[in-house]
Parts: structure tokens; sequence; C-alpha cells
């Protein structure tokens, strides 16, 4: 069955400092994968996403994720962290019928 | 100019009424879906309309009854609330097709006391 697994339920990180958020992902096709941010009280924002082609995807707000196929990962990073980046971060997998599969959700604290 | 709209925004109501949230979109995608964000923040698919057609029905209880009026409109109703109903509740729009991102709105946050 599909499933995400996001391990870190939070992380803090010094403003400034560099940022890897991990998502592993269980499917058994070749995925679509998305990396979501959702602030305070609001809905979510498609950070961006990976079909094919380039393992390095590049999305908004200088974010990227790498697709590793072999370890099953898509892992979030940015070299540079602004406290606005501070939220909940949601991996997600669809499959073949635009249905999503959400991970549990990473909450990123910044600090001044 | 807004995307994906939701009311209303809140809602609080008590164990045993009926509720409904409406969701609109103006992007012209032709599926919308509606999900569950529980306490602990975990999203969870709930049902998806495709072209007005109910295409994903997860494991609801049959309390929860979608209808989409119209492509651009996904409205949820809810009989007999129960006090585990209590979550925000997200509506979502994409164009159809397996690598669609989905746009979500700004949630619904529904109190049942």
């Amino acid at each position: 069955a599909q499933s995400v697994t996001q391990p870190d339920i939070h992380i803090t990180v010094s403003e400034g400092a560099s940022l890897e958020l991990r998502c592993n992902y269980s499917y058994g096709a070749t995925p679509y994968l998305f990396w979501y941010v959702q602030s305070p009280g609001q809905g979510l924002q498609l950070l961006l996403k990976y079909f094919s082609g380039d393992t390095l995807v590049q999305g908004i707000k200088g974010f990227e994720a790498e697709f590793k196929r072999s370890q099953s990962s898509f892992n979030l990073r940015k070299p540079s962290v602004h406290w606005s980046d501070a939220a909940e971060y949601f991996c997600a997998v669809g499959d073949n019928f635009n249905k999503f599969y959400f991970g549990s959700g990473t909450k990123l604290n910044v600090k001044p | 100019d807004t995307a994906v709209s939701q009311t209303p925004k809140y809602l609080v109501t008590q164990m045993g009424n009926d509720k409904s949230i409406k969701c609109e979109q103006n992007l012209g995608h032709d599926t919308m879906y509606w999900y569950k964000q529980d306490s602990k923040k975990f999203l969870k698919i709930m049902f998806s309309y495709n072209n007005k057609e109910l295409i994903i029905n997860e494991t609801v209880p049959n309390r929860f009854s979608p209808k989409s009026p119209d492509k651009a409109h996904l409205n949820l109703h809810i009989n007999s609330l129960e006090l585990g109903d209590s979550a925000v509740y997200f509506c979502a729009s994409s164009h159809s097709g397996s690598n669609a991102e989905q746009y979500f709105g700004p949630g619904t946050r529904l109190t049942v006391t």
C-alpha cells in the first residue's frame, strides 16, 4: 500500500542555517511526489513536485528536493532558512488516480 | 481572485446537528476533493469528484455526503455531527491526470461540542 513517512515531527534550525526535511515513500510504480507547506491557520501551498526527469527539482521560496529511487526518498532542502519559513511541511505521493497520500508533517521552528 | 475558497472558515455546532461546508474553485479544474485534517495534522482524503462524478470515496461514515452541482463546486454535508468530526476540512482541486498538483482552500475548522 502507498504510504509516506516523515520521520521528524519537529525540527528547529537557526535563521540562516541550512535545512533538510526527510521524506520516505512506499509506492509500487513511478511515484508522483510533492512537497507542500502549511502556515498556521492556512491551507496548503505547493512548494515543488517531481514526476520524472532530473532528480533534483527546484521550487518556490528557494526550496529544492532530490528524488532518490534507491532510497525511496524525496528530501526537501533549503540552503539558508528565513524566519518566515517557520511552518508545517508535508510530503505527499500521488497515484495514478489523483489520490494523494500525505505524510504526518514536520513542524519547522526557526530560531532568531 | 481567490483560487479555491471555502465557507465558512469556522463552524461551531452541537452534537447531533446537520451542517454543510461549501467549496468553490475558479481555476477551471475538473477534479475536486475533500480532505480531513485531524488534531495531529494528519491529512486524509475523503472524497474526490471528477466532472461532477464521484471517483474516490474513502472509508467515511455515510453521515458525510458530498455533492457537486457543477465542476466548480463541491459541497460537504454532514448529518448527526459527532465529537469525533471535529477537525479542519480542506477542499482542493486539480486538473485530471495522474501528475496534477492539487490546489487547496484555506480550510474550515469544525468544532463539535
